[in-house]
């Protein structure tokens, strides 16, 4: 079956410093990945869609310029979060949809935590 | 717009007890449903999907039908276990792949021996 991988796992930073997570989809083709995230207890939230080979798309409320997502090919979506701050620790994730699309569905990755102190 | 509503949880349950898990969405046209799980820690798994009227999706004894003329999509399991213990995602697809997914807030299912 289709498989998407993120690296790291989890993470632990220092504010102030920028952390890249990394989203592969390991035996397909990705057109598409997008990047949700997860508080708590709480549902995952959009934060943006990604296209290979064009810049992101993001959901309103979400900083482009603290969420930096790079899509540069049809394996690999990143994610860094610039000047992390405390607030920022969360649950990140990724999924992947086949080029073809006749899937109908997206496949998710593992997720990323994030700790920032 | 389109939008999935979940019941809210937390639902506790003793093992082998039946679980519902209701879930109504507001679409255009028709959507995939689909339930995901989420243990604890870990990432999202697709649990069981459905994309047309009537279909029932299944996996690991849990089962959804999906019904048009009550936009619903409840999860079931006739006899739970502790290993079930996981948060529940109900979630809708309205187009192809390359659109997002619209997910409940989830229901956190814990089940005790």
């Amino acid at each position: 079956g289709a498989v998407v991988s993120q690296h790291p796992s989890w993470v632990i930073c220092k504010s102030g410093t920028s952390v890249k997570i990394e989203c592969r989809s390991l035996d397909f083709q990705a057109t598409t990945m997008f990047w949700y995230r997860q508080f708590p207890k709480q549902s995952l939230m959009l934060m943006a869609t990604s296209n290979e080979g064009s810049k992101a798309t993001y959901e309103q409320g979400v900083e482009k310029d603290k969420f930096l997502i790079n899509h540069a090919s049809l394996t690999l979506s990143t994610l860094t979060v610039t000047s992390a701050h405390p607030e920022d620790s969360s649950f990140y994730i990724c999924s992947a949809s086949p080029r073809a699309g006749a899937l109908n569905e997206q496949f998710f990755g593992p997720g990323t935590r994030l700790t920032v102190l | 717009g389109n939008s999935v509503t979940q019941m809210e949880g937390p639902v506790t349950l003793s093992e082998e007890a039946f679980l519902t898990i209701n879930c109504t969405y507001t679409a255009t046209g028709y959507p995939s449903l689909f339930w995901y799980v989420q243990y604890p820690g870990e990432g999202l798994q697709l649990l069981l999907k459905a994309t047309k009227a009537d279909d029932k999706g299944s996996n690991k004894g849990f089962e959804a039908t999906y019904r048009k003329e009550t936009t619903s999509f409840h999860l079931e399991k006739g006899s739970v276990q502790v290993s079930d213990s996981a948060v529940y995602f109900c979630a809708l697809l309205r187009y192809s792949g390359n659109t997002p997914l619209v997910f409940g807030k989830g229901t956190r299912l814990s089940v005790i021996a």
